[in-house]
């Protein structure tokens, strides 16, 4: 059982809008900024989104994070089918002297 | 660019031990905290490790603690995860990961990943 949890899966066509969710507590994302990370099949993770809405270089516009309370979304617009991956939320926990927790992750499916 | 390269994984017998590697190039790597997270398919990704810039300072898992250890050789610009006793819920993909601070910590490179199977 992940600390963070997100929906299992999540769909959606080209050029639609596809938000993921992830929920969380007081101790992590209720304290911290969330981060999302994708991984296209058999890769490792990349970071996406970092500090709940900053994007690093290189990541399109069309991915945005945002955060309220103890819960966060990811959002793509402009649905492509390279976006089909999975994505994990995480964020720092302050449970026994810190460390991160990520989300089951979400598996994005373009129909 | 930030690199960072894995090395160790393989095929081990329950109760045996590995060393994992972590190759890092690209940033300062002693002013850098490192992190092991391991993936699985069951479970997803799990924090495994953490230490800190000059390797004073180590945390784990409870479910690893007591028996992996992480530390570092900062003039090799390279983190290692040494694995005593494993079972076979170790089996994962294990990935080495750069600790960065922005408000809050958070991961922000990852390496390849490199597979540990612990099976007879």
């Amino acid at each position: 059982q992940s600390v963070l949890t997100q929906p299992p899966s999540a769909s959606g066509t080209p050029g639609q809008r596809v938000t993921i969710s992830c929920s969380g507590s007081s101790s992590n994302i209720g304290s911290h900024t969330v981060n999302w990370y994708q991984q296209l099949p058999e890769t490792a993770p990349r970071l996406l989104i970092y500090s709940n809405n900053q994007r690093p270089s290189g990541v399109p516009d069309r991915f945005s994070g945002s955060k309220s309370g103890t819960s966060a979304s990811l959002a793509i617009s402009g649905l492509q089918s390279v976006d089909e991956a999975d994505y994990y939320c995480a964020a720092w926990d302050d449970s026994l002297n810190g460390f991160v927790v990520f989300g089951g992750g979400t598996k994005l499916t373009v129909l | 660019e930030v690199q960072l390269v894995e090395s160790g994984g393989g095929l081990v017998q329950p109760g045996g031990s590995l060393r994992l590697s972590c190759a890092a190039s690209g940033f300062t790597f002693s002013s850098s905290w490192m992190y092991w997270v391991r993936q699985t398919p069951g479970k997803g990704l799990v924090w495994v490790s953490r230490i800190n810039s000059d390797g004073s300072s180590t945390t784990y898992a409870a479910s690893v603690k007591g028996r992996f250890t992480i530390s570092r050789d900062n003039a090799k610009n390279t983190v290692y995860l040494q694995m005593n006793s494993l079972r076979a819920e170790d089996t994962a993909i294990y990935y080495c990961t750069r600790l960065t601070h922005s408000g809050s910590y958070y991961v922000d490179y990852w390496g390849q990943g490199t597979l540990v199977t612990v099976s007879s």
